[in-house]
C-alpha cells in the first residue's frame, strides 16, 4: 500500500531556532495534510493541501504541497516551548479516499 | 462542546480478559475510525466505518472487531487481548462528502497494557 515517510525521525532544537521537516512517498498524494499530536493528546489538524504547488500558513508553520505531489514539507517559525510533540503528515489513500494514510512523525522537543 | 470521547483512557489488563474501549463522538459524523500508535510506526488503521451498519478493515484489524449499531458510538472490541496489543489507541471522526477530504477529530486516547 501507499506509504509516507517523514524524516527526519526526531529533533531536538534550541527555542527561537526555525524547523524544516519533510514527507514524501513513491506514490502520488491528492491531497496532505500536517497533524500535530500533543503530549497525552490526540492528533489535530494543523494545515492542509490541496494543490500541488501550494503554500499554505497558519500563524508560524507554513506548508508547502510539492510539485511532483509526492512530497510536502513544514517549516515552524521561532520554536517555542509550545511547539513540542508529533507531528505527523497524512494523505488520503489513492485506493480508498476516505482512509487517511499517516506518516511515522517527527518527535520535535525544544530547549529553553 | 466538538468532541471524541474515548473510555477507559488507561487500562492494564491480562492476557485473554475480553475488553471493550468505547468511542462517542457529538457531531454527527458518517465517519468513525480506530487508530493504533506505536513507537516508530505513527498511526495504523485498526477499523473504520462509514455510517451505521457499515464497518470496514482497516490495516491491523487482527484481534480486534468493531460495531456501528448508532452513528455516535463506535466501540472497540478486543475479544482475547494478548501482549502484543499494548498500545496507544485513539478513536476518530469525519463528515463525510465536504471538501476532498474533511478534518479527522481525535480522541484523547486509549491506553492499553495487556500482561
Amino acid at each position: 500500500g501507499q506509504q509516507l515517510n517523514q524524516s527526519p525521525q526526531s529533533m531536538f532544537i534550541q527555542e527561537g531556532e526555525d524547523v524544516s521537516m519533510n514527507c514524501t512517498s513513491s506514490s502520488i498524494f491528492n491531497t496532505w495534510l500536517w497533524y500535530k499530536q500533543d503530549p497525552g493528546e490526540g492528533p489535530v489538524l494543523l494545515i492542509a493541501l490541496y494543490k500541488a504547488g501550494e503554500l499554505t500558513s497558519n500563524g508560524r508553520l507554513t506548508a508547502q504541497f510539492g510539485i511532483t505531489r509526492k512530497d510536502s514539507f513544514l517549516n515552524i517559525s521561532a520554536s517555542i516551548p509550545s511547539d513540542v510533540g508529533i507531528y505527523f503528515c497524512a494523505g488520503p489513500s489513492m485506493e480508498y479516499g476516505n482512509k487517511l494514510v499517516f506518516g511515522a512523525g517527527t518527535i520535535l522537543r525544544v530547549k529553553s | 462542546e466538538a468532541q471524541v470521547t474515548q473510555n477507559p483512557r488507561y487500562l492494564i489488563t491480562v492476557t485473554g480478559k475480553k475488553l471493550t474501549v468505547t468511542c462517542s463522538q457529538n457531531m454527527n459524523h458518517e465517519y468513525m475510525s480506530w487508530y493504533r500508535q506505536d513507537p516508530g510506526l505513527g498511526l495504523r488503521q485498526i477499523y473504520y466505518s462509514m455510517n451505521v451498519e457499515v464497518t470496514d478493515k482497516g490495516d491491523v484489524p487482527e484481534g480486534y472487531k468493531v460495531s456501528r449499531k448508532e452513528k455516535r458510538n463506535f466501540p472497540l472490541i478486543l475479544e482475547s487481548p494478548s501482549p502484543n496489543q499494548t498500545s496507544l489507541y485513539f478513536c476518530a471522526s469525519k463528515k463525510v462528502g465536504t471538501e476532498p477530504t474533511g478534518e479527522l477529530f481525535f480522541g484523547e486516547g486509549s491506553r492499553l497494557t495487556v500482561l
